[in-house]
């Protein structure tokens, strides 16, 4: 089982609908962090939580501790949304800036 | 916003050729940075972790001798693969990190490599 955990793998959505994103993971941490991958490849950090939520813009991003668990949540999806949508947790052990990534939520908003 | 730089973005080269990709913090100072690979439809997969003037830290079933790793400055670090084979084509992709755990990492755009 991944440390990291991400559903749906893809999602296919109309322009305008509301999507969630949902990222699971089993170890204790010290950040959650969600990145966005466009199609070219390059790689852009979305949020860094510890707890509580985000919010930036139409994306929102929610942590829960004691679940272990994370959503990321985009308001009135846009074609431009398009990407590969990653958790990533920064474990407690280790001690350092390593990341722990999910296999990534591909998202596709047609319009 | 932080930038990270990669070059080059794309590189073909020959079987037995070695490439050298440099990833650059343009505007911080990156006392640790990372590299990556990445295969088709596959999440990330941390290689090396670099910090500047020691040695890197590789991964378990990373070859040390094949990636070389260099952090030369708070501001470049560079990753040659030697002796390229076809199954080294791959995406690679570094990323800098300014604070300590936990702190955000910036990622460069990538380099996609192609080998022959």
């Amino acid at each position: 089982k991944n440390e990291v955990e991400q559903s749906p793998q893809n999602l296919t959505a109309q322009e305008g609908e509301f999507i969630t994103i949902n990222c699971s993971y089993s170890v204790g941490i010290s950040a959650l962090h969600w990145l966005q991958q466009h199609p070219g490849g390059g790689i852009v950090s979305l949020f860094m939580l510890s707890s509580g939520k985000k919010k930036h813009g139409r994306l929102i991003a929610t942590i829960n501790i004691q679940e272990k668990h994370s959503s990321l949540h985009i308001t009135a999806s846009h074609p431009r949304d398009s990407a590969v949508y990653i958790c990533a947790v920064s474990p407690v052990q280790g001690g350092s800036e390593k990341l722990v990534f999910g296999k990534g939520t591909k998202l596709t908003v047609n319009p | 916003g932080a930038v990270v730089s990669q070059h080059p973005s794309w590189v073909i080269c020959k079987s037995g050729t070695s490439v050298k990709i440099e990833c650059r913090s343009l505007d911080f100072q990156a006392t640790t940075m990372f590299w990556y690979r990445q295969f088709p439809k596959q999440s990330l997969m941390l290689m090396a972790t670099s910090n500047e003037g020691s040695k890197a830290t590789y991964e378990q079933g990373v070859e040390k001798d094949k990636f070389l790793i260099n952090h030369a400055s708070l501001t470049l670090s560079t990753l040659t693969v030697t002796s390229a084979h076809p199954e080294d084509s791959s995406f690679y992709i570094c990323s800098a990190a300014i604070t300590g755990p936990g702190g955000t990492q910036y990622f460069g755009p990538g380099t996609r490599l192609l080998v022959l």
